[in-house]
């Protein structure tokens, strides 16, 4: 059976301290790997989209990377408003179906 | 403005009384699908539809219903509701083409009691 699993649940930053997310995937026949980020009251809002080992995708203080089990995702020097819940979520080839892991909800500390 | 709507934002209902909560896209997106997300468990998809007519199940349809007769409409249907969907309900839609990239609507909490 397919899995998404994000560590950690949640993660306590001060502003400018570096860190990472890890979301490690067991899907047959991985189409994509793809990075949400969603708003307290709000619904998901789409970040990334990795869809071989070895890539990387940017976006101002994130950087998410893919291996062949598990995907990162780095958040440098953040700031207050980077405060949100970031998912994950895993994409087959052979279907239309998309499973997401519960999530890492990162507060972010001035 | 593109956008995804949903309604309603909120709903109270009782077992067993037959809702609907409508979802809308003006993007002229093919793919629309719907989720649920629980404390702990995340976004479960339950329903996706590859274009008008087409629907399919995905991992927690049981309870529910959908159609699409329209491309900008996918609504979905509880037709004997069970306090065990009470939940936050999510629209999304997107191009075939990219259909991870997803447009997502504001959510609608359900609470059956």
């Amino acid at each position: 059976e397919d899995q998404v699993t994000q560590s950690p649940e949640a993660l306590r930053l001060q502003e400018g301290e570096s860190s990472s997310l890890n979301c490690s995937y067991t899907v047959s026949g991985l189409r994509g790997l793809f990075w949400y980020r969603q708003d307290p009251g709000k619904g998901p809002e789409f970040l990334f989209t990795l869809y071989s080992a070895g890539e990387e995708k940017e976006k101002e203080r994130l950087k998410a990377t893919l291996t062949k089990k598990e995907s990162f995702l780095h958040i440098t020097a953040p700031k207050p408003e980077d405060s949100a819940t970031y998912l994950c979520a895993a994409g087959r080839s052979n279907d239309y179906k998309l499973s997401f892991g519960a999530g890492t909800t990162v507060t972010v500390r001035a | 403005e593109a956008q995804v709507t949903q309604n309603p934002r909120y709903l109270i209902t009782v077992t067993g009384k037959k809702l609907t909560v409508t979802c809308s896209q003006n993007m002229n997106h093919e793919y629309m699908s719907w989720y649920r997300q629980d404390p702990g468990l995340g976004l479960r998809q339950i329903y996706y539809s590859m274009n008008v007519e087409v629907t399919d199940k995905g991992d927690v349809p049981e309870g529910y219903k959908v159609s699409r007769k329209e491309k900008r409409n996918f609504p979905l249907i509880l037709e004997s509701p069970s306090p065990n969907q009470t939940s936050l309900y999510f629209c999304a839609s997107s191009l075939y083409r990219t259909r991870e990239t997803q447009y997502f609507g504001p959510g609608t909490r359900l609470l059956v009691l």
